[in-house]
C-alpha cells in the first residue's frame, strides 16, 4: 500500500516568490492536512481537507493557502516568500480524521 | 488555543535503563496521539489514544492516557540504541482533524 507521497522533497525558492507543494494521500483516505515543522515553532497546523472542502486552518497570514482535489490529492501554495517560511512542510493524511494521521515526507523549503 | 507542553524537552539515558516522557495539555481533550520522529525524516505515528484510562504497548514503549488530569505518558522500558529519536505528542479538540503538538522529547540512548 503507497503511502502518504510529497513532491517536490527539496525545494529552494528566493524571498518574494510564490510556490506549490503537492500531496498525494493514501488510496481511499479522504482528508489530508498540512503542517509547518521549524526549530523554532515546531510543528504547527496550516489547513485540512476533506472531501473538497476546508475544515479547519490554522494561525497563519492568507498567503499560505490550500486545495484539495475531486482525488483527495491536495496542494498548498505560498505567495510572496519570506525567509521564515523555510521549514519542512509536511502532508498527512486520514481515512476521516479522529483515528491518527500518516505522514509524508515533506518538502524541505529554503527561502534564500 | 490548546496548549500542549512535553518533558523533558532533552533525555539521555543508558542502554538498559527505563524513563518515562511527559505530555500534559491545557484544554479538554479524549485523543492523544504520540509520534517519533527520526533526523530527517518523517513522522511515524506510534500510538493513538482515544479514550480516559486508554493504555497501549508496543516492545519496550507503552503510551497511557488520563483525560482527567489532562496527562498522558510515553513509558520507556529497557532502552536500546534504537530508540534514539525525537517523541511528540499530539492531541486535538475532539475533532479529530486538527492537531496541537508537544514541542518534542529528543533522546539519546547512550551504549
Amino acid at each position: 500500500k503507497a503511502g502518504v507521497t510529497q513532491t517536490p522533497r527539496y525545494l529552494i525558492k528566493t524571498r518574494g516568490q510564490q510556490v506549490t507543494l503537492s500531496c498525494s494521500p493514501i488510496s481511499g483516505h479522504r482528508s489530508v492536512s498540512w503542517y509547518q515543522q521549524t526549530p523554532g515553532q515546531g510543528l504547527q497546523f496550516l489547513f485540512e481537507y476533506f472531501s473538497e472542502t476546508q475544515r479547519n486552518k490554522g494561525n497563519f497570514p492568507g498567503r499560505f493557502s490550500g486545495r484539495q482535489f475531486s482525488n483527495s490529492r491536495s496542494e498548498m501554495n505560498v505567495s510572496t516568500l519570506e525567509l521564515g517560511d523555510s521549514a519542512l512542510y509536511l502532508c498527512a493524511s486520514s481515512y476521516s480524521g479522529g483515528q491518527g494521521y500518516t505522514f509524508g515526507s515533506g518538502t524541505r523549503l529554503t527561502v534564500v | 488555543e490548546l496548549k500542549v507542553e512535553q518533558n523533558p524537552l532533552f533525555l539521555s539515558m543508558q542502554e538498559g535503563k527505563n524513563y518515562t516522557i511527559y505530555c500534559n495539555y491545557s484544554t479538554t481533550s479524549d485523543r492523544l496521539y504520540w509520534y517519533r520522529q527520526d533526523p530527517g525524516k518523517s513522522l511515524e505515528s506510534l500510538f493513538v489514544l482515544l479514550s480516559n484510562g486508554a493504555v497501549k504497548q508496543e516492545g519496550r514503549l507503552m503510551a497511557s492516557l488520563d483525560t482527567k488530569a489532562r496527562l498522558s505518558t510515553l513509558h520507556i522500558t529497557a532502552a536500546v540504541h534504537d530508540l534514539s529519536a525525537t517523541y511528540f505528542c499530539a492531541v486535538d479538540q475532539n475533532t479529530g482533524n486538527q492537531f496541537y503538538f508537544g514541542t518534542g522529547t529528543s533522546l539519546t540512548v547512550i551504549p
